[in-house]
């Protein structure tokens, strides 16, 4: 089974500032993806990163950037210059292919809330 | 491309009616997933179809929680005998299958059910 841990119920940021969220997995799979969406109060669940668990480099999109520790099993989101419209709930998910089936499920995490402040 | 679209936006009910909720995923994918979320939480896996077939039911899918996809395209998950515990967001998605573990999943903007 497959278990995604964020251990940050919320964060608060100055706008401009980076800011880390962090996310730890545990799965027994080799072949894994991680995944962070961004949850704004409208409700609608937007994807922003994808990192795969043979990818070697770090995922990188726009201000979006992946701190992946395949040891540790982390994959920590960073935002850099963070904006006001970047307030909203985080999740982390993890894509695994359990038992030798296909690669469906996301599994997720219980979020962190991130307030921007002007 | 519209993007998924789910049906209807919010329901309240009584305990003990049955409700049924509509999704339509982007048109050319393949794969179809519902999704619980209450508030608060992460989403939490329902079941999934790959085309037609349902591939995968999570054990909080109870027998009173069907789930179809008839022809492959739109579905419909149907609670019966809502609970009060019932009340969350349900959300829809959909991918396109790569075969991998690369799998984006996007998500239609769910339907609220409230049970009284």
């Amino acid at each position: 089974a497959q278990k995604i841990t964020q251990t940050q119920p919320g964060m608060f940021v100055q706008e401009k500032e980076a800011v880390t969220l962090d996310c730890t997995y545990d799965t027994s799979d080799q072949s894994y993806g991680l995944f962070w969406y961004k949850q704004p109060s409208s409700g609608e669940m937007i994807f922003l990163i994808y990192q795969g668990s043979y990818d070697e480099q770090n995922a990188t999109e726009g201000r979006y950037s992946l701190n992946f520790q395949k040891a540790r099993k982390s994959a920590n989101l960073v935002i850099s210059a963070s904006q006001l419209g970047d307030s909203a709930m985080y999740f982390c998910a993890m894509s695994a292919n359990a038992g030798g089936t296909s690669y469906g499920k996301l599994t997720f995490g219980q979020g962190t809330i991130l307030t921007v402040h002007p | 491309d519209t993007g998924v679209s789910q049906n209807p936006r919010h329901k309240i009910t009584k305990r003990g009616q049955n409700v049924t909720f509509r999704c339509d995923p982007i048109s050319e994918h393949n794969r179809l997933y519902w999704y619980r979320q209450t508030l608060g939480q992460g989403p939490e896996f329902l079941t999934y179809f790959q085309n037609e077939a349902q591939l995968e039911k999570s054990r909080l899918l109870s027998d009173r929680f069907s789930a179809e996809r008839p022809k492959g395209s739109f579905s419909t998950l149907e609670i019966q005998r809502t609970e009060q515990g019932d009340s969350a967001m349900y959300l829809c998605a959909s991918s396109l299958d790569s075969g991998g573990v690369y799998n984006e999943q996007f998500f239609g903007p769910g339907t609220r059910l409230t049970v009284l």
